[in-house]
């Protein structure tokens, strides 16, 4: 079945230090790919997303890109700021599979001054 | 973005008593209701999808006489656990989607932290 593995956290850095939280995907067909952000007592929230191979998701400098060849979906950013501190959801959706979305089991970042 | 809210934030309940956990739509119509379940350090697990006015489908080995799923209006979900065992402490999280939308315009209720004493 479709599934999805994240790296192990707590990732732990030091502000603006580069971060990668690393994602790759088990699916059939070609699955809808996200991130979500769940901040310190707050709901998820979407950051970003890609559809299709190739496409790049981007927002608030994170980034991440639809690498089929490798089927990741790896979380990336410059520069990280204390503020970027929460847990990291990575998950995927198929049309097919009535709106189920499959998440990765989160990353926790932690940001220090 | 859309809102939604998920009430009580926390609860502790005795073995054996029922628990009721509302998730409410503030600011748009969610046809689409998911509830999912987290256990520590693991992922968040679809448990069921509830549609507005109709039974609620639910996932393989998903006990639906244990987790009673109710999506009674297009704004109000709840899920009651029934009967509550300390294996059910858990957090629990729902979901919405707008109407005649699909799960990437999903938005999260801030959860629930379950614990059964």
């Amino acid at each position: 079945g479709d599934s999805v593995t994240q790296m192990e956290g707590p990732v732990t850095l030091s502000e603006e230090a580069f971060l990668t939280i690393n994602c790759t995907y088990t699916a059939t067909g070609y699955p809808s790919l996200f991130w979500y952000v769940q901040y310190p007592g707050e709901g998820l929230q979407l950051l970003l997303k890609a559809t299709k191979a190739d496409d790049k998701g981007s927002n608030k400098g994170f980034e991440a890109t639809y690498r089929k060849e490798t089927t990741s979906f790896h979380l990336e950013k410059g520069s990280v700021q204390v503020s970027d501190s929460a847990v990291y959801f990575c998950a995927l959706y198929r049309m097919d599979s009535s709106y189920k979305l499959i998440f990765g089991s989160g990353t926790r970042l932690l940001v220090r001054p | 973005g859309a809102v939604v809210s998920q009430h009580p934030s926390r609860v502790i309940c005795k073995s054996g008593t029922s628990v009721k956990i509302e998730c409410r739509s503030l600011d748009f119509q969610a046809t689409t209701m998911f509830w999912y379940r987290q256990f520590p350090k693991q992922s968040l697990m679809l448990m069921a999808t509830s549609n507005e006015g109709s039974k609620a489908t639910y996932e393989q080995g998903v006990e639906k006489d244990k987790f009673l799923i109710n999506h009674a209006s297009l704004t109000l979900s709840t899920l009651t656990v029934t009967s509550a065992h300390p294996e059910d402490s858990s957090f629990y999280i729902c979901s919405a989607g707008m109407t005649g939308g699909i799960s990437t315009e999903a938005f999260f209720g801030q959860g629930t932290r379950l614990t059964v004493v």
